[in-house]
């Protein structure tokens, strides 16, 4: 199986900040690569789609990069409706895997 | 819109059976695979399989290989996940979402439906 690891694993910031959240594969995938955001209680939001391709509907704050093994998410002013926890998926073989999430708080 | 809609939360013994719906509109239902993803209490994002409802193919995570069945009923535009032998750590939220390719990301996602297993 293909083991998915974000860093860090929690993330204090605050509004208007710059946020970076990185994703590592322990294999080349690629760019089979997905972020999603999820508030508890609501269902999971796709953001962006085969590592930089940004979901329709998705603030364009939110982008993508990286392609093998390394791959981030960054958010380029963070808003009050992005504290969240964020998770990376690859899609590039099976059983597909999600990285341990990133909680971003205030 | 496109919609995933679950059943409700269910609380069942250990060595139980539990079966999940999920119904979708808003799009055609048997152009988009239907995966089922879960998550434990303070835990991340677990996919456990997909099911193509145009033919019924499905694919299973090893993981739950021998405990898991998905099925769907195309004239209703549902999903179902079926879990048997239910241990305490089966304690979690059931997500369906729909991917138009395995390979592809999951586009849109129920609200899942919160599985209890306790004595």
């Amino acid at each position: 199986d293909i083991q998915m690891t974000q860093s860090p694993s929690t993330l204090s910031a605050s509004v208007g900040d710059r946020v970076t959240i990185t994703c590592r594969s322990s294999q080349s995938i690629n760019r089979n690569l997905n972020w999603y955001q999820h508030i508890p209680g609501n269902a999971p939001k796709l953001l962006i789609f085969a590592a930089t391709s940004l979901e329709d509907g998705v603030p364009s704050r939110f982008s993508g990069s990286g392609s093998g093994t390394d791959f981030t998410l960054t958010i380029s002013s963070l808003q009050f409706e992005d504290f969240a926890t964020y998770y990376c998926q690859q899609s590039y073989s099976f059983p597909l895997t999600f990285g341990g999430g990133t909680k971003v708080e205030i | 819109q496109v919609q995933l809609v679950h059943s409700g939360a269910e609380v069942k013994k250990p060595g139980a059976s539990v079966m999940v719906s999920c119904k979708a509109s808003g799009y055609i239902f048997t152009d988009y695979y239907i995966h089922w993803v879960r998550q434990a209490p303070g835990q991340g994002l677990e996919w456990m399989g997909w099911i193509k409802p145009n033919g019924g193919d499905t694919n299973y995570a090893q993981k739950f290989q021998d405990r898991v069945t998905l099925t769907r009923d195309t004239s209703i535009s549902t999903a179902y996940m079926n879990l048997s032998g239910l241990k305490s750590d089966d304690t979690a939220v059931y997500f369906c979402s729909r991917s138009y390719d395995p390979s592809l990301g999951f586009d849109h996602w129920g609200k899942g439906t919160l599985v209890t297993v306790s004595s």
